[in-house]
């Protein structure tokens, strides 16, 4: 089955601890991006990929890091997470040649 | 600066209303614009791209128009449905730019 994958689903940490949300595509889709949901503000795009060792900051990259060392997989690092950083994360993927997006099922994050 | 805007930001319409939504968007160097429907707890699920001027997308009850020039799409929903109830969500695409708008929530009462 075509899916985008992330882990872990939900995440409760405390400021400062380091950590990793996974996200994984078994389309061999070359662009794969990173969204960030608050309510009242929509999908803000964080970081973006167009294929393997190249990545983009979006709009809000403050705080994240993205690698892209293979092309089904694009984790999101938070090195030192912060409570402004609660929210809910998908991650999303598509051909370059078009334009349809998949989604991930979302992480929701909690930072204390 | 590349705003999306959506209206109304909620909507609550009985059971077999139809009912429409609006995603203005800059209308410059424009490439695509999408719109998803996304239930709680669930990932957005794309309904429509569309990516010329004048574009008519319809899915079983809901469709969709776009206006290039003008910056707008019009999401429609005829005879509503209680399963319809969902935040529509709006992205405006510019080349590898996508933003979001903010989402028009409907809720649908039996």
């Amino acid at each position: 089955e075509a899916q985008v994958t992330q882990n872990p689903r939900y995440l409760i940490t405390v400021t400062g601890k380091k950590l990793t949300v996974t996200c994984s595509q078994n389309m061999n889709h070359e662009y794969m991006s990173w969204y960030r949901q608050d309510p009242g503000l929509g999908l803000r795009q964080i970081y973006y990929s167009m294929n393997v060792e190249v990545t983009d900051k979006g709009d809000v990259p403050e705080g994240y890091k993205v690698s892209r060392k293979e092309k089904r997989n694009f984790p999101l690092i938070l090195e030192s997470p912060s409570p402004n950083q609660t929210s809910l994360y998908f991650c999303a993927s598509r051909r370059l040649s078009t334009y349809e997006q998949y989604f991930g099922p979302g992480t929701r994050l909690t930072v204390t | 600066i590349l705003n999306v805007e959506q209206s109304p930001q909620s909507l609550h319409v009985q059971e077999g209303d139809s009912t429409n939504f609006t995603c203005s968007f800059p209308s410059s160097n424009f490439y695509a614009l999408h719109w998803y429907r996304w239930e709680t707890a669930k990932s957005p699920e794309a309904l429509f791209v569309m990516t010329l001027n004048g574009d008519e997308k319809k899915k079983g009850r809901i469709s969709a128009t776009l206006n290039t020039k003008e910056g707008y799409s019009y999401l429609y929903i005829k005879g509503s449905q209680p399963e319809d109830s969902a935040t529509y969500l709006c992205a405006f695409m510019r080349g590898n730019d996508m933003r979001f708008g903010a989402g028009t929530r409907l809720t649908v009462k039996p």
